[in-house]
């Protein structure tokens, strides 16, 4: 059974550019949320999707977007990318907009911004 | 601010000993508190959680602590094993319509054999 799968795994970008993270859910799972991990933090909410509607965002500029398709699979799209970027992005997919159980995170796409 | 601290970056505890991680909190709208381990190269995953209304939950050697009037939750391992280490994050759900996590900044659990 496939857990929450992301791609790429790791990916070196350059200031300015832009860069499009995937994410795969749960079989069955309608909620995705991005989160973003910061070297020597926890994860930092970004944004939820359920249903292929937006949910919640958390604290981050414009320069950051996401989508949820008919599959239920998101994209986390970061614009004119700041060295600041550079974390540890993580999809979470739950079956509901909110589980008691906590939801499924995948291993994450790790992004270095030079 | 940061509305969910776990003040201890690591923690060392021999084998077979019990480890008490801690986690304070400051908003009261949390209404699910939760806590999770990460490996190294991997996501978070998720090993117990307690509604607000709850003092108490218990799942095999884990025991998840509430005490509301402190704002205060602890998470008990025992015994504590080798395989155990691993860093600790502590988070609450917000009640709101997004039912989003806030983290803590995580404990490094390092259990000594």
């Amino acid at each position: 059974d496939a857990g929450v799968t992301q791609s790429p795994t790791h990916l070196i970008k350059t200031r300015g550019q832009q860069v499009t993270l995937r994410c795969s859910p749960i079989s069955g799972h309608k909620s995705v949320s991005w989160y973003q991990q910061v070297l020597g933090q926890g994860p930092q909410f970004i944004f939820q999707y359920y249903e292929k509607e937006e949910r919640g965002r958390g604290n981050f500029p414009d320069r950051f977007s996401a989508r949820q398709f008919p599959n239920y699979s998101s994209e986390l799209n970061v614009n004119a990318l700041l060295l600041g970027d550079s974390a540890l992005y993580l999809c979470a997919s739950s079956l509901f907009q909110g589980t008691n159980y906590g939801y499924t995170f995948g291993s994450g796409t790790r992004l270095t911004v030079v | 601010d940061q509305q969910v601290k776990q003040n201890s970056p690591s923690l060392s505890v021999q084998e077979g000993r019990i480890s008490i991680l801690n986690c304070d909190y400051t908003n009261s709208m949390f209404d699910y508190f939760l806590w999770y381990k990460k490996y190294p190269a991997e996501g978070p995953t998720f090993l117990i959680s307690i509604s607000s209304i709850k003092d108490k939950n218990e799942d095999g050697r884990f025991t998840v602590f509430l005490n509301k009037s402190a704002k205060h939750l602890s998470l008990h391992i025992v015994p504590s094993q080798p395989g155990d280490s691993a860093v600790y994050f502590c988070a609450a759900r917000g009640s709101g319509s997004a039912r989003q996590l806030t983290f803590g900044s995580g404990t490094q659990l390092t259990v000594l054999p």
